[in-house]
């Protein structure tokens, strides 16, 4: 079975600061990788998807994550991090036939 | 209009009752889900259907029932609620073609 590690429950970044969310993975089979965003109050959102494409991948609100095979990681980054950005993001990964398996979340807090 | 819609949004009930939590989409995507979500434990599988005619367990289905009425609605059921069933819970759809989750916005349930 699948399954995927947020290193950190908790990230503090000042704004204008490089954000690092880490993820790791595990899987026997070729994966998709996922990053959700949840803001307070709301359901989740899809941030960004690797479904085997470019490995390098771009998403919504300036963010980008990028799957390394050597590494089983699919860190999710943003060059300068902005007041909006304080959220609950959630990895998650799937594999053909089987259902999403969700990490269990790193909370982005972003100061002034 | 939202596309996933969840009723009610906050709910509070004693322990022994029985209670619904209903979901509808007008994204008119077969695969739909619940899941429920506790600080610290991410999102977890409660049960899934791919059709009206399909309905599968997930990680934590004990307690819990669903019912899917129409390839638009999706309930799920708790027959005797306890409290450690307080929790935030989502319905979600699927699209098959895009590999991606799209999220109702979530009802808090708290169990007395």
């Amino acid at each position: 079975a699948q399954s995927v590690t947020q290193l950190g429950s908790h990230v503090s970044v000042s704004e204008g600061a490089l954000v690092l969310l880490r993820c790791n993975y595990s899987s026997s089979v070729p994966p998709y990788l996922f990053w959700y965003v949840q803001y307070p109050n709301q359901g989740l959102q899809l941030l960004l998807k690797y479904t085997s494409a470019a490995t390098l991948v771009k998403g919504i609100n300036g963010f980008e994550a990028e799957f390394k095979k050597s590494e089983t990681s699919f860190h999710l980054t943003k060059p300068s991090a902005h007041m909006s950005d304080a959220a609950e993001y959630f990895c998650a990964v799937s594999v053909p036939y089987s259902t999403l398996t969700f990490g269990k979340g790193t909370m982005l807090l972003v100061s002034p | 209009d939202a596309d996933v819609t969840q009723t009610p949004r906050n709910r509070i009930t004693k322990t022994g009752k029985r209670i619904m939590l209903e979901c509808s989409q007008t994204k008119g995507h077969d695969r739909m889900y619940w899941y429920r979500q506790d600080p610290g434990l991410g999102l977890r599988l409660i049960y899934y259907s791919f059709d009206v005619k399909d309905i599968n367990k997930g990680e934590i289905s004990d307690g819990y029932s669903v019912s899917r009425q129409a390839q638009a609605k999706f309930s799920l059921s708790l027959e005797s609620a306890i409290p450690n069933q307080t929790a935030l819970y989502f319905c979600a759809t699927e699209d098959r073609a895009y590999n991606e989750q799209f999220f109702g916005p979530g009802t808090r349930l708290t169990v007395l």
